[in-house]
């Protein structure tokens, strides 16, 4: 079974642009979570998607925005770029979504935006 | 609000065990989660406990829980030069809905050959 991925792989922007990240579950995981991954803020939660719905979000700026689609494939996009929004983007995804147990999480690869 | 601790780094011997140290301080039903991330790399699971249970062992990989002091601990045994990568403890509150993972700053573990 082919695990999570997510395009594209590296990405340079500059400031004031906008991006859009995607991410491709496994199959047949409906449940879909995007983290910020810095150098000094660690791993951070910014949104949850189950079913096309979003059911939880971090505490991000408003620039920063998702989706899910019906086969379950998610993009995130972020606005008015800052040079503070370069970072590891990690999409992971599960069975369940999180008000379930367990709730076993499998992460891709990420995406490295570097904002200039 | 929830937090996780974790010590920043951890150089131990080709074929020594490792242990790598968690504290958390949410006191309710909870799922503790290991993560390995290698560089270049996304988060891989390697295993995780509830917090009715005290021990977990995979292969490798054995995760002590103390719930009184809130401090969990995932011991590698035979640890190998495979095994340099970021470990990262995690925690999730289960009884109140939707909650994401709450993630440690990490461990980085060098092994010496």
């Amino acid at each position: 079974k082919a695990g999570v991925t997510q395009t594209p792989r590296y990405l340079i922007k500059t400031r004031g642009q906008q991006v859009t990240l995607s991410c491709s579950p496994i199959s047949g995981h409906r449940s879909v979570s995007w983290y910020q991954q810095t150098p000094g803020q660690g791993l951070q939660f910014l949104f949850e998607y189950f079913s096309e719905t979003q059911r939880n979000k971090g505490n991000f700026p408003g620039r920063f925005s998702g989706r899910q689609f019906s086969n379950s494939r998610s993009e995130m996009n972020v606005s008015t770029l800052e040079l503070g929004d370069s970072a590891l983007y990690l999409c992971a995804s599960s069975l369940t979504p999180s008000g379930g147990t367990a709730y076993e999480q499998y992460f891709g690869p990420g995406t490295r935006l570097t904002v200039t | 609000g929830e937090d996780v601790e974790q010590s920043l780094f951890l150089s131990v011997r080709e074929g020594d065990s490792s242990v790598i140290n968690c504290t958390y301080t949410d006191s309710s039903s909870t799922y503790l989660y290991w993560y390995k991330q290698e560089p270049g790399a996304g988060l891989q699971l390697l295993t995780y406990i509830f917090s009715n249970m005290d021990m977990k062992q995979d292969q490798r990989l054995t995760v002590l829980l103390n719930k009184k002091d809130k401090h969990l601990s995932l011991r590698i045994a035979d640890t190998q030069t495979g095994d340099s990568a970021i470990y990262f403890c995690a925690e999730r509150t289960w009884n109140s809905g939707n909650t994401p993972l709450v993630f440690g700053k990490g461990t980085r573990l060098s092994v010496i050959a």
